[in-house]
């Protein structure tokens, strides 16, 4: 199966706090996992992506968190910050030319 | 690099009426891509290039077209346009040997079907 299962869908977090969103794969042959951050009005920017090789990696606040038995991998933010305020893509491709992305979560860092 | 860029940003049509999206990038990027985003429904893919002269069916191709003349350009063709296709359309490109998923998006056209 192609689908790629994010949640939640929205979230709330106070800033300071940690944002934590996660993502299912059905597809064992996944072998790419990246996240994409989107700004109202703009267009999707890769964020962070990890390889099934690795467990962690983290860049900065952002780490990404995989667990390969499960076929789950989530996105830390930590210290969330307003500016983190968006909407949250995960997506996964299995070395063909197309990624399959997650519905997306709407991020709101309160101040 | 002005990266992807794409025209209109914003366009209205009426029930029938045609149109073509521009998609333009300056990166010699081999793989090209249309997405259209609903919302809550995320990204689904209409129509993807894997180079000048190469297309490809998406998910969602339904109702469009594409055709890719230059490694630069890849319009999207809306034939007979349909209230379900209101939505925001992004186009992206990527460089083969850089990581498959690692797309670049442009900032969008949002069109409304009447």
């Amino acid at each position: 199966q192609q689908q790629v299962k994010q949640s939640p869908q929205s979230l709330i977090v106070q800033k300071g706090g940690i944002s934590i969103i996660n993502c299912a794969y059905e597809n064992t042959a996944f072998d790419y996992f990246p996240w994409y951050q989107q700004f109202p009005g703009k267009g999707p920017a890769l964020l962070i992506a990890i390889r099934p090789d690795v467990s962690e990696k983290k860049e900065g606040r952002f780490t990404i968190s995989f667990n390969k038995s499960a076929k789950q991998f989530s996105l830390h933010i930590m210290d969330s910050q307003p500016g983190d305020s968006a909407t949250y893509f995960c997506a996964a491709s299995n070395g063909s030319e197309k990624l399959v992305f997650g519905k997306g979560t709407k991020l709101t860092v309160n101040p | 690099n002005a990266g992807v860029t794409q025209t209109p940003k914003f366009r209205i049509l009426k029930i029938g009426q045609s149109m073509t999206l521009q998609c333009a990038q300056d990166m010699n990027h081999n793989y090209m891509y249309w997405y259209r985003q609903d919302p809550g429904m995320g990204l689904k893919l209409i129509y993807y290039s894997v180079g000048a002269g190469i297309t490809d069916k998406g998910e969602v191709p339904n109702g469009y077209n594409v055709s890719r003349s230059t490694t630069e350009d890849f319009p999207l063709r809306l034939e007979l346009a349909a209230p379900s296709q209101t939505s925001v359309y992004f186009c992206a490109s990527s460089y083969q040997g850089q990581g498959i998923g690692t797309q670049y998006f442009g900032p969008g056209t949002r069109l409304l079907v009447l």
